[in-house]
């Protein structure tokens, strides 16, 4: 199983909803990514998780607060958006740290905040 | 700080026929990877290729292959073959070559249509 799952597909919600985005992996990888991709752009990376512990912070806005409640799986709680945080937002894993392990991507959840 | 630059905002090519997508990059590091992802429409993004710096000798899978000039800090990609599912934007990515977690740097991306 080299999947990485992403729920749900797409999201629209108002900027005073929370709501929350949730990443799955079972293949025992031990990182685990957010990244935050607009149209015709590439990834930048918001979050990363590393046996659980979040060891990167992009400066992301606290609006947006990760969790990692165990290791195969990763949150995004969302709330107070702004319309500018629609963009689809993509969840990946890693055997380990560093460029040694190959990163896994899901398909993504295309939020839109209205 | 490190960049990725790639020059071709969109490309074609024809089935069956060759087509190099180019990336540059700036870094004052010594011992670095390089990668590129391919992401089709509405589909996963998946690693291509993968190339380290200290390694002289190019990487290659199956029809795909790099040109890795580190000198010019340069990174091409060799499609051979192109079929229709090479249709996807092409992202070429930067990584130190430190043990812990350091960011993949993207480029902006090459939008590659393979015609039939």
């Amino acid at each position: 199983d080299t999947e990485v799952t992403q729920t749900p597909k797409h999201l629209v919600m108002g900027m005073t909803n929370k709501k929350s985005l949730k990443c799955e992996q079972h293949m025992g990888h031990r990182a685990m990514y957010w990244y935050k991709q607009k149209a015709k752009k590439p990834p930048e990376l918001m979050f990363v998780y590393s046996y659980e512990k979040l060891s990167i912070n992009e400066s992301v806005p606290s609006r947006f607060s990760p969790e990692c409640p165990n290791s195969s799986l990763l949150n995004l709680h969302l709330h107070a958006l702004q319309p500018e945080d629609s963009a689809l937002y993509l969840c990946a894993s890693s055997q380990g740290s560093g460029p040694f392990y190959e990163q896994y991507f899901g398909p993504g959840t295309r939020l839109t905040v209205t | 700080a490190q960049t990725v630059t790639q020059s071709q905002p969109e490309m074609s090519v024809q089935e069956a026929e060759t087509v190099t997508l180019s990336c540059t990059y700036d870094t004052s590091e010594n011992n670095y990877y390089l990668f590129w992802y391919k992401q089709p429409p509405s589909r996963q993004m998946i690693l291509v290729i993968r190339q380290e710096a200290y390694k002289q000798q190019n990487a290659t899978e199956n029809r795909f292959s790099v040109n890795f000039q580190k000198a010019a800090k340069s990174f091409s990609l060799k499609i051979s073959d192109s079929q229709l599912g090479d249709t996807a934007m092409y992202f070429c990515a930067f990584m130190k070559a430190h043990s812990g977690n350091t960011p993949l740097v993207f480029g902006k991306g090459t939008r590659l249509s393979v015609i039939a």
